[in-house]
């Protein structure tokens, strides 16, 4: 497969819960993303990384946290969500984000259903 | 403009027809471009890069008009697994921004 992991595959939570969404990749990249598809819905660009440090937010609410302990793991931190936040998310990763033929390998995603 | 945009679809193919997307940028130093694929319910996944003098995967080819700012994606001798979701992929090649998807084109192909 691609090389780039999720984890859990489903979650459902209630709008209280906290709970963490984990990716890893073996590819040895150092860019890593996370995205939103809702149904019938394009993907949305939530963060990315870049070494560890995170270049982009595209306008997430703060009850979506990332963190990026290294180059091959990313978590997403979940609190207080509401149900709309009910999606497929999806982690990527990519060599670097220089220009260049490279482009992004996604991972299966976690679809989560808030209740 | 949107940045990358695509015609939703559907489109609904018998087996064996020949189909082609079309996918229009709207940022002109644009240099890399791909097709991605995407199943219902699962990741999206490379097709296929795009490159300037165009290219072939067995039934697929992909066309770059620069001058026109668009891609192209042909399939041939469709086959009832190509159904799925297209997604024109574009890198903007400026500074940090990572790729832009286009929204998917979803094709049908139908026995």
């Amino acid at each position: 497969e691609t090389g780039v992991t999720q984890t859990p595959r489903h979650l459902v939570m209630g709008m209280t819960n906290k709970k963490s969404l984990k990716c890893e990749q073996h590819l040895g990249h150092n860019a890593m993303y996370w995205y939103k598809q809702s149904a019938k819905k394009p993907l949305e660009l939530m963060f990315v990384y870049n070494f560890k440090e995170q270049t982009e937010n595209n306008s997430v609410p703060s009850r979506f946290s990332p963190e990026c302990p290294n180059s091959s793991h990313l978590f997403l931190h979940l609190h207080t969500l509401q149900p709309e936040d009910s999606a497929l998310y999806l982690c990527a990763s990519s060599p670097t984000l220089t220009p260049g033929r490279e482009t992004q390998y996604f991972g299966p995603g976690t679809r989560l259903l808030v209740l | 403009r949107k940045e990358v945009e695509q015609d939703p679809g559907p489109f609904n193919v018998p087996e064996g027809a020949t189909v082609a997307f079309n996918c229009t940028y709207s940022n002109s130093a644009s240099q890399s471009f791909f097709w991605y694929r995407q199943d219902c319910r699962k990741e999206p996944k490379l097709l296929m890069s795009v490159y300037s003098s165009g290219n072939e995967d067995g039934r697929f080819t992909a066309q770059l008009n620069r001058a026109s700012q668009y891609i192209s994606l042909l399939i041939r001798d469709s086959k009832l697994s190509d159904s799925a979701t297209y997604l024109c992929v574009v890198n903007p090649l400026s500074g940090n921004t990572p790729l832009v998807f286009g929204k998917g084109t979803r094709l049908s192909v139908i026995a």
